[in-house]
């Protein structure tokens, strides 16, 4: 059915404030991911999922930031005391495995742009 | 430690005329690597991927890659630019799941 679907679009917010964005990747993907693209910027790795389990948390940039996928379908990200460093795009891929091999192509969705004032 | 350069933050020319992404690699391993396409307002769309069969592969839309091991290039070419290629283009490296993007290309084309 449909592609990775990322919500809401578009997020401003305050300072200070915490923030959900939220993933729901094509059905029967088994591996889900989060990347942040800064402007003018590639997107950079942030965590990765394997079912329900994180299976590679290093690209968090600190404890500000969690990503939780309880059912091993949908997944959150979670941003505590928003700082406006952490404005970008924030990115939702899934695929098929993890790796091994690492060719299994992972499909994106539109992204989340989240402002912090 | 993955690394990808892109070697042009833009990149003009003319429709018809052909296209060169540039794109290098640093890698411990045998790297996967793979061409992103970024339209404006639109998600991220995969052209093309290297895994170690073929060094020359075929991607969409007339786009083609070739792997260098000798020179740790991936260079993106194109025989003719139309006007719906002018996107933003990333070189992108897997290892153990995770993705390195270089920092992209723009690309414009001009009539």
């Amino acid at each position: 059915g449909a592609g990775v679907s990322q919500t809401p679009s578009n997020k401003v917010t305050e300072k200070g404030k915490y923030v959900e964005l939220r993933c729901d990747p094509i059905s029967g993907h088994t591996a889900l991911y989060w990347y942040r693209q800064s402007l003018g910027q590639g997107p950079e790795f942030l965590i990765y999922f394997q079912g329900t389990g994180a299976a590679d948390d290093s690209g968090l940039p600190n404890d500000r930031f969690f990503a939780v996928r309880p059912e091993g379908s949908v997944s959150t990200l979670k941003i505590q005391r928003t700082e406006r460093g952490d404005s970008a795009v924030y990115l939702c891929a899934s695929s098929l495995k993890s790796y091994l091999p690492s060719t299994h192509e992972q499909f994106f969705g539109p992204g989340t742009r989240l402002t912090v004032l | 430690a993955q690394s990808v350069t892109q070697l042009d933050s833009h990149v003009s020319v003319s429709e018809g005329t052909p296209v060169l992404l540039r794109c290098n690699y640093s890698s411990s391993y045998s790297p996967s690597l793979f061409w992103y396409v970024q339209h404006p307002n639109k998600g991220l769309q995969l052209l093309l991927k290297y895994t170690s069969a073929a060094t020359l592969v075929k991607g969409i839309n007339g786009f083609e890659a070739e792997f260098k091991k000798s020179e740790t290039s991936f260079h993106l070419t194109k025989p003719s630019a139309h006007m719906s290629d002018a996107a933003e283009y990333f070189c992108v490296a897997a290892l153990l799941g995770r993705l390195y993007f270089g920092r992209g290309t723009q690309l414009t084309v001009w009539p």
